[in-house]
């Protein structure tokens, strides 16, 4: 099994339905992170959390939530869907002292708005 | 704030050539961390090499070379005698102490190999 889980791995929608992503991992890292992949853009950060009581905006969190339900879970929700949401979302975790922010990533989700 | 260009967007070579995908960053702290991650067409992200900023030697593994020059703020990477497996999109990142250690990416290069 992976390290890092994200369901659904494929996931098509409609504008304005709610939709969670969700990131379980198995590394026993207290880092999460909802990142979002976009063709030409890279990946950007949306939020993360470096414990269970501590969530922190990214670069693009305007139109996500998320919530830390325990260390290994992170989900990452959609209030009112988009079309411009339609992209790849990764969730990662990492250990700052050993890891120095390398991310060990889960495998992606892929989000279609219609 | 920090800054990661991969000004190339997209290179093919023939099979067996080297290529170099280049990578400038940006950052004030002295103390930051670099990064190359690879992304196959499985769509996977996978770990490459992490460099800091206090080490400058280049570093080989295999086929692979990285050319970390602070002077130039530049993280190069290069591919030898490149092999159709290697043909995904390459994302350079840069992590600074000061922010946290989050990862931020560049756009990205994708490298077609062609047989």
């Amino acid at each position: 099994d992976a390290d890092v889980t994200q369901t659904p791995r494929n996931r098509i929608t409609k504008t304005g339905k709610r939709i969670m992503l969700e990131c379980s991992q198995t590394k026993g890292h207290d880092r999460m992170y909802w990142y979002r992949q976009d063709p030409g853009l890279g990946l950007r950060l949306i939020y993360y959390s470096f414990d269970v009581k501590d969530i922190n905006k990214g670069e693009i969190s305007d139109g996500y939530s998320v919530s830390r339900q325990a260390q290994a879970k992170f989900s990452l929700s959609l209030e009112s869907a988009i079309p411009n949401q339609t992209a790849l979302y990764f969730c990662a975790t990492s250990d700052p002292v050993a890891g120095a922010g390398e991310l060990f990533f889960g495998e992606g989700s892929r989000l279609t708005v219609l | 704030a920090q800054k990661v260009t991969q000004a190339q967007t997209e290179i093919s070579v023939v099979e067996k050539e080297d290529v170099t995908l280049d990578c400038v960053y940006e950052t004030r702290d002295t103390t930051y961390y670099l990064f190359w991650y690879k992304q196959p067409p499985s769509g996977e992200l996978v770990f490459l090499i992490r460099r800091n900023s206090f080490d400058e030697q280049n570093e080989i593994s295999g086929r692979y070379s990285w050319n970390f020059q602070k002077s130039t703020s530049s993280f190069n990477f290069t591919i030898t005698a490149s092999q159709v497996v290697d043909s995904a999109v390459y994302f350079c990142a840069l992590s600074e102490h000061s922010g946290a250690n989050n990862l931020f990416f560049g756009t990205g290069t994708r490298l077609t190999v062609i047989p």
